[in-house]
């Protein structure tokens, strides 16, 4: 089974903190993507990587930027936390080359700005 | 604008009777589709998919239809069960989209025993 596995699943920051969400799979997928999840909007994307070092911007980037050093993990950075940011973080992870489209997720991270 | 809209933020429906979660798009190159289920506090876990060369697709209880003219896809569950109580997400995607996945708003499905 793919596991997809991120660094915490509750997470309590401050306005301005700089904050780091991790994201690992296990089953060497080459799209990795992380999205927000907010009452009445859904899943919305934030950025997505294809490869080791590649990134591309979501549907709402900013106040974000992501980083992919190795193929098994991608991390989500918030270089200065604002309230509107609190939310739940969903990473997901699929193999590449079109195909099916089911991607994988983690279990979220619930973050809270205060 | 949201291309992929769920117009129902909840759905109730009795044990053991059809629950029909419904889901529109607009854009003519989304050409698969998918349901996923969230509980809370977890992940989105797949249900099933639909491509656009076909018009249904089963798997179990589930079946999702898929109306190309209409824009339009809707999930059937029976019987229902209390423990498909969840929030149920749409999702859609294109060939030339590279697997992004592109999502609804969700409806919260719930089963009353």
């Amino acid at each position: 089974d793919v596991k997809v596995t991120q660094s915490s699943r509750y997470l309590v920051k401050r306005t301005g903190e700089k904050v780091f969400l991790e994201c690992v799979q296990d089953m060497d997928h080459e799209n990795m993507f992380w999205y927000r999840q907010d009452p009445g909007l859904g899943l919305r994307l934030i950025y997505f990587s294809y490869d080791v070092k590649m990134k591309e911007k979501g549907d709402i980037p900013e106040g974000y930027s992501v980083s992919r050093e190795k193929k098994e993990r991608f991390s989500l950075i918030l270089e200065s936390a604002s309230t509107n940011q609190t939310s739940m973080y969903l990473c997901a992870s699929i193999q590449g080359g079109g195909g099916r489209n089911e991607q994988f997720f983690g279990p979220g991270t619930r973050l809270t700005v205060l | 604008d949201q291309q992929v809209k769920q117009n129902s933020p909840s759905l109730s429906v009795q044990e053991g009777r059809i629950s029909i979660l419904n889901c529109d798009y607009t854009n003519s190159m989304f050409d698969y589709f998918l349901w996923y289920k969230k509980y809370p506090a977890e992940g989105p876990t797949f249900l099933i998919s639909i491509s656009s060369i076909k018009d249904k697709n089963e798997d179990g209880r589930f079946t999702v239809f898929l109306n190309k003219s209409a824009k339009h896809l809707s999930l059937h569950i029976v019987p229902s069960q209390p423990g498909d109580s969840a929030v149920y997400f749409c999702a859609a995607c294109s060939s030339e989209g590279a697997q992004k996945l592109v999502f609804g708003q969700g409806t919260r499905l719930t089963i009353n025993p």
